[in-house]
């Protein structure tokens, strides 16, 4: 039974570039949450979805950062431009709405560096 | 409004002792409570969740926790620890937000060290 599946696994890239982060979640979970992991501010979530539609965006930093969900199947996270005090740890996970209180599924986390 | 406090940041253990994480938690509602870890370059993987059912939960790798609603407790337990049970240990509160949607708020996490 795959789990989620997050792409790439590590990422550099300069100041200024583009960056996307691609998660695929357990298929049938129809909630899908993207967390931001740095030693200074642990865990932060930074947006989620429920059957596609983001619900609240609220942990996003700033318009430099946007995610989408076109299908019930695929998520991207995207900076632009992606500067320096974005490298950290981002997580991509997913659950069963629709049943309370269902345990979120992580992927294995794409570690970015902003040089 | 909800929110989670792990009380130690670092706990250290000598293999084959018991192991005790705290975590105290505050809650609007009746919540559901989980324990997540997190090995080195992984993801967070579920330990065992607390759903309003049996107060004393197990999990997997031998670990359980306890629900004390008098004293907003979830504390992480194992009899004896192995040197594969050092990792980062998150406790975790989940509130409904929307529907049957729910968010979790998660602790600083402790990490636990286990020695020879």
């Amino acid at each position: 039974d795959a789990g989620v599946i997050q792409s790439p696994r590590h990422e550099v890239t300069e100041m200024g570039q583009e960056v996307t982060l691609r998660c695929k979640p357990i298929s049938g979970h129809n909630s899908l949450f993207w967390y931001r992991q740095t030693m200074m501010r642990g865990l932060e979530l930074l947006i989620y979805f429920n059957n596609n539609v983001p619900i609240d965006d609220s942990g996003m930093p700033e318009d430099r950062f946007s995610a989408k969900m076109p299908n019930a199947s695929f998520s991207t996270l995207k900076i632009q431009p992606s500067e320096p005090r974005d490298s950290a740890v981002y997580f991509c996970a997913s659950s069963l709405a629709g049943i309370l209180n269902q345990p979120q599924h992580f992927g294995d986390g794409t570690r970015l560096s902003i040089l | 409004a909800q929110s989670v406090t792990q009380l130690d940041s670092h706990v250290s253990v000598s293999e084959g002792t018991p192991v005790l994480l705290r975590c105290n938690y505050s809650s609007s509602y009746s919540p559901s409570l989980f324990w997540y870890v997190q090995h080195p370059n992984k993801g967070l993987q579920l330990l065992l969740k607390y759903t309003s059912a049996a107060t004393l939960v197990k999990g997997i790798n031998g670990f359980e926790a306890e629900f004390k609603k008098s004293e907003t407790s979830f504390h992480l337990t194992k009899p004896s620890a192995h040197m594969s049970d050092a990792a980062e240990y998150f406790c975790v509160v989940s509130a409904r937000v929307t529907g049957t949607a729910s968010k979790l708020t998660f602790g600083t996490g402790t990490r636990l060290q286990v020695t020879l």
